[in-house]
């Protein structure tokens, strides 16, 4: 199996531009994570999904973020307009199920943003 | 709400000392994870825990449970310069929450 895979690897943006990050789970997996990870914060859940259906986005800074996942084998985090504090590494995860909270979670390479 | 705090943030050994990260949580866990971070790199599972004072070893690496299902430890014995990173716990109850990690430096 490929893994989680994400694109870019890399965006590099300038302020109010809109940016969305993409993301292919493992096959077959119920479960689908975005984090946001910077030195100050740490690894943030950010939004999850289970079987296509976003379940918790309490961790979802604000409006200009926003998450889909129209299908099982894809997901879209999209930032609008993008701003220089959304800097970050963002990571996508899934995870098998039954019990989100007691899979193991695989991780994509990340995508690091560069908001000027 | 639920909090999952790690302590050292940050930890400079010897190469061939011991290393000992420490996991709490604000509430009692139905398990902990433990995930390593390479530098440029991403989470990597290494071990899950779910039984009341459980003890697992990989290796070098020893994981702890506490009794009271709130607290855990990583032990790394004679760290190696491949041990370099972050390493996350991850425990909840009804959702997977990640503390802010410890970052392993080796001095050679």
């Amino acid at each position: 199996d490929a893994g989680v895979i994400q694109s870019p690897r890399h965006e590099v943006t300038e302020m109010g531009q809109e940016v969305t990050l993409r993301c292919k789970p493992i096959s077959g997996h119920d479960y689908l994570f975005w984090y946001r990870q910077t030195m100050m914060r740490g690894l943030e859940l950010l939004i999850y999904f289970n079987n296509n259906v976003p379940i918790d986005d309490s961790g979802m800074p604000e409006d200009r973020f926003s998450a889909k996942m129209p299908n099982a084998s894809f997901s879209t985090l999209k930032i609008q307009p993008s701003e220089p504090r959304d800097s970050a590494v963002y990571f996508c995860a899934s995870s098998p199920g039954p019990n989100h909270y007691t899979d193991t979670q695989y991780f994509g390479p990340g995508t690091r943003l560069t908001v000027l | 709400g639920q909090q999952v705090m790690q302590i050292p943030q940050y930890q400079h050994v010897q190469e061939g000392e011991d290393f000992t990260t420490y996991c709490n949580s604000s509430t009692t866990l139905s398990n902990i994870q433990w995930y390593k971070q390479r530098p440029g790199g991403h989470p990597v599972f290494l071990i899950q825990l779910v039984k009341s004072g459980e003890v697992k070893k990989q290796k070098r690496l020893t994981f702890q449970f506490g009794e009271a299902k709130k607290n855990s430890s990583l032990h790394i014995t004679a760290t190696q310069t491949t041990d370099v990173g972050t390493y996350f716990c991850a425990g909840g109850d009804d959702k997977i929450i990640f503390g802010k990690g410890t970052r392993l430096h080796i001095l050679p």
